[in-house]
């Protein structure tokens, strides 16, 4: 079965700086792979979806990788800004979990003025 | 724009209540989707349907049902409301006929049974 992991569950960092999160599944026999935003008690925004057959994915300031060989995905998020505080969900959507989405559990952002 | 909306941002019921959410998108998807959201336990799927008239149980149906009788409406019910449903309810749609298209998600409803 499908486990999606993310870390850190939670990161603070100061307007401006460039940072990295993680996220990591145990099938690499995926379709593709979903970063979402969360803001707080609303629903999820589709950021970036990277298929199966690519490496990586840009828009704007934001840039998602994909190492199906490794299990992991990244996201880039360069010249961080306050309004970028939320939740980032990844999501991979695999053959053996029905075509359906497993969620990790998130990583929660704050960017301090 | 693909627009997904639930029918309530907040809802407050007692237990034994017969509890319905319901969920509309605008874009003619195929694909409709129920989750659940809790802490330390992530997005769980509880329905789904790809079609009119077609359901298909998630990970965690128990205690839910769902109707889909319009393509563009998909509901879920609580047909008696249990303290252990209290969560945030998230609903979400998608076009294909294999669900690898993205999924669009609604803003939420976030559900306390008393």
């Amino acid at each position: 079965k499908q486990e999606v992991t993310q870390i850190p569950a939670a990161l603070s960092v100061p307007e401006g700086e460039n940072l990295v999160l993680n996220c990591s599944f145990t099938d690499s026999a995926i379709y593709n792979l979903q970063w979402f935003r969360q803001d707080p008690g609303k629903g999820l925004t589709s950021l970036l979806l990277i298929q199966s057959s690519q490496r990586e994915q840009t828009s704007g300031r934001l840039n998602a990788s994909l190492d199906k060989s490794s299990g992991r995905s990244t996201l880039y998020i360069a010249a961080s800004q306050p309004g970028d505080s939320a939740t980032y969900l990844c999501a991979t959507l695999a053959w053996d979990a029905g075509n359906m989405l497993t969620f990790g559990g998130g990583t929660r952002l704050m960017v301090k003025p | 724009d693909v627009k997904v909306t639930q029918s309530s941002r907040y809802l407050v019921k007692r237990t034994g209540e017969k509890v319905f959410l319901e969920c509309v998108q605008d874009m003619d998807h195929e694909n409709m989707f129920w989750y659940r959201q809790d802490p330390g336990l992530g997005l769980r799927l509880i329905y789904f349907s790809y079609d009119v008239k077609m359901k298909e149980k998630g990970d965690i149906p128990e205690g839910y049902s769902v109707s889909r009788e319009k393509k563009e409406r998909f509901s879920l019910i609580l047909e008696s409301a249990s303290t252990n449903q209290t969560s945030m309810y998230l609903c979400a749609s998608s076009s294909g006929q294999d669900f690898t298209d993205t999924q669009y998600f609604g803003p939420g409803t976030r559900l306390t049974v008393l």
